[in-house]
């Protein structure tokens, strides 16, 4: 597609529950971001991926937050028995590298809104 | 580690007037990139504008750009002839020249009023 993709757009949820984000990269980058905002904050960082493989997992907030990608493409960040502390937008980018420099930029899509209730 | 400060949780102008939003940051690396994102009610966060550390040219992209202060870590954004559309969150984000994330500020709330 166009640009990054993001399903689905709000998803609510019972504490407890578990749920699965999907994020589809731009078809060609390799690189893919997670973030997470939460109401009225800055992003932040969840998990990068390089490829299928994940180089640096160290936003990820608990063990109950996993996620992973197939076939260099799809991403779907899982939530395993949900708090109310989970809800916040999620965020999904991806680049063509690594996203940190002039050339490669992050290309967002329009994130998917958890309500935990 | 490194911060991001966006010290102005909102700002308002009106329309076709200047507005500079500010943003500072703290790091000890010498080779870093500096990013102004957009963020509208859509939700999808849309880079404006974007400084290499090294080079010591203010970018600038039609009416917006920066004033990057590098010994005072200071890299603020100015959108000239401001329109309704500026309405959105601004974002200030930082990354080294070796890390894979970008770090984001808490943002700024920008209102283009009539």
């Amino acid at each position: 597609g166009a640009g990054v993709s993001q399903s689905p757009s709000n998803k609510v949820t019972e504490k407890g529950k578990d749920v699965e984000l999907r994020c589809d990269p731009i078809s060609g980058h390799t690189a893919l971001y997670w973030y997470r905002q939460s109401l009225g904050q800055g992003l932040e960082f969840l998990i990068y991926f390089q490829g299928n493989s994940a180089p640096d997992k160290s936003g990820l907030p608990s063990d109950r937050f996993s996620a992973e990608r197939t076939g260099g493409s799809v991403s779907t960040l899982t939530i395993q028995r949900t708090q109310q502390e989970d809800s916040a937008v999620y965020l999904c980018a991806s680049s063509l590298d690594k996203g940190r420099g002039y050339n490669s930029p992050l290309h967002f899509g329009n994130g998917t809104r958890l309500t935990v209730t | 580690a490194q911060t991001v400060t966006q010290s102005q949780p909102e700002m308002s102008v009106q329309e076709a007037e200047t507005v500079t939003l500010s943003c500072t940051y703290d790091t000890s690396e010498n080779n870093y990139y500096l990013f102004w994102y957009k963020q509208p009610p859509s939700r999808q966060m849309i880079l404006v504008i974007r400084q290499e550390a090294y080079k010591q040219q203010n970018a600038t992209e039609n009416r917006f750009s920066v004033n990057f202060q590098k010994a005072a870590k200071s890299f603020s954004l100015k959108i000239s002839d401001s329109q309704l559309g500026d309405t959105a969150m601004y974002f200030c984000a930082f990354s080294t020249g070796t890390a894979s994330k970008l770090t984001f500020g808490t943002g700024t709330r920008l209102q283009v009023t009539l």
